[in-house]
């Protein structure tokens, strides 16, 4: 169980396009999912938080125009990077709470998203 | 989130153990000590937790210290697999966001 789904795994854009990236909760309700970047031979940054029914809340540095999140439903997550641009590669990655109020509370992370804007 | 320190990076043997180390001097009484893995293109995997006491899973052991001040992630029979970069994380129960540090880069040898 608490499995994360997160599509597209892999994606390159042209430069000024923009790139949506899912991020799902497969097996339980995710109220709130986080949304991290990772540039190459370093460690996960956090970008935002993403609640579901209300605004996202942006890490200081973290354009919330540029990194558009909605959370739309309990399952669902979508990170959209607009006028996406070569410093925008690298790699997303999403988590969302498991079992919140379990003895067993930990945090699932999706797969990846690797963005390469040419 | 307390500040954690790890070794940048390990080695070990394979079929031996691998005791990954994490210092946490600054932990809070209501913070867990977590730890995860990231294998390269992946996103991370949870291995195990625990608050004071030492916990087994199928995965690993954790062993934390009586002070709580650092705590030891072991592999007990670690495979070619298991290399991957190592994250111990302090973080409260019902905290949001976790805050990830460099971790250790763990290489498994033949």
């Amino acid at each position: 169980g608490a499995v994360v789904s997160q599509h597209p795994s892999r994606v390159i854009c042209k430069s000024g396009t923009s790139v949506k990236i899912e991020c799902r909760s497969l097996d339980f309700q995710a109220t709130t999912m986080f949304w991290y970047r990772q540039f190459p031979k370093q460690s996960l940054m956090l970008m935002a938080t993403s609640n579901e029914g209300s605004k996202a809340t942006y890490e200081q540095g973290v354009e919330k125009d540029k990194f558009l999140i909605n959370h739309a439903s309990l399952t669902l997550s979508t990170l959209t990077v607009t006028s996406a641009h070569p410093e925008d590669s690298s790699f997303y990655i999403c988590s969302a709470n498991r079992d919140r109020g379990s003895a067993n509370y930990g945090y699932t992370f999706g797969s990846g998203t690797r963005l390469t804007v040419v | 989130d307390a500040k954690t320190t790890q070794p940048p990076s390990m080695d070990c043997a394979e079929g031996r153990a691998a005791n990954l180390p994490c210092n946490h001097s600054t932990i809070s009484g209501n913070e867990y000590v977590y730890w995860y893995r990231q294998i390269h293109s992946q996103g991370p995997q949870y291995i195990i937790h625990g608050l004071k006491n030492n916990e087994t899973n199928e995965m690993a052991s954790l062993i934390i210290t009586e002070d709580r001040k650092s705590s030891t992630l072991i592999l007990p029979h670690a495979t070619l697999r298991d290399t991957a970069v190592y994250y111990c994380i302090v973080r409260a129960y019902n905290a949001g966001k976790s805050t990830f540090g460099d971790g250790t880069t763990l290489t498994v040898k033949p």
